[in-house]
């Protein structure tokens, strides 16, 4: 069985750029979370999508959206790029009340 | 604000004994409570899963948990050069985490063979 997968492994952009990260959630599974790893900071909840609609977010500004797809999958946009953006954005899955399974990350890095 | 504390380690165990990893939660009203493992440049792996107080088993690994006390642990028997990694509790509102983990900063194990 296929884990969580996302893309890109990596992306490099300049502030102010906008960033598009994806994620495909484990097969079956209808729940995504975003989560941001920033050096020092710990794992914080960004986005929980369920069903294609928007059930939580974490104390993050509105520059950071996303939406989910009929096929469960999800993006995670992140607006006017700023450097304290540069972090590890993981993608986790679910199904209903289990736990959630996370994907390799994408590394964004802000120049 | 919900809180989760964890000592940041390293915390360092000799291969074959136990390992023992602590964790203290701020919100009473938490119902669901896991311990993920994570090695450098790696994402979480799921370990443990506990929803109820008292002790669950899976192999090498037990989670305590007191809701009392504000209390998750993790310990690790037979501790191996493998199980060497960031270990993160994670807290949630509702079961399964379906609200969104509140993770604490991970403490870093070091098993010395």
């Amino acid at each position: 069985e296929a884990g969580v997968t996302q893309s890109p492994t990596h992306l490099i952009k300049t502030r102010g750029q906008q960033a598009t990260l994806r994620c495909s959630p484990i097969s079956g599974h209808t729940s995504v979370y975003w989560y941001q790893q920033a050096l020092g900071l710990g794992l914080q909840f960004l986005l929980w999508y369920d069903e294609g609609e928007e059930r939580n977010r974490g104390n993050f500004p509105p520059r950071f959206s996303g939406r989910q797809f009929p096929n469960y999958s999800s993006e995670l946009n992140v607006n006017a790029l700023e450097l304290e953006d540069s972090a590890l954005y993981l993608c986790a899955s679910s199904f209903r009340s289990q736990p959630q399974h996370f994907g390799d990350g994408t590394r964004l890095s802000i120049l | 604000q919900k809180e989760v504390e964890q000592n940041s380690g390293p915390l360092s165990v000799p291969e074959g004994a136990i390992a023992s990893l602590n964790c203290t939660y701020s919100d009473r009203g938490s119902q669901s409570f896991f311990w993920y493992r994570q090695y450098s440049g790696k994402s979480p792996e799921l370990i443990m899963s506990i929803y109820s107080n008292g002790d669950k088993e899976d192999g090498r690994f037990t989670a305590q948990l007191n809701k009392a006390s504000q209390y998750v642990s993790l310990l690790i028997r037979d501790s191996q050069p493998s199980d060497s990694a960031t270990y993160l509790c994670a807290v949630s509102l509702a079961g399964g985490g379906a609200d969104g983990l509140t993770f604490g900063k991970g403490t870093h194990l070091i098993i010395q063979p």
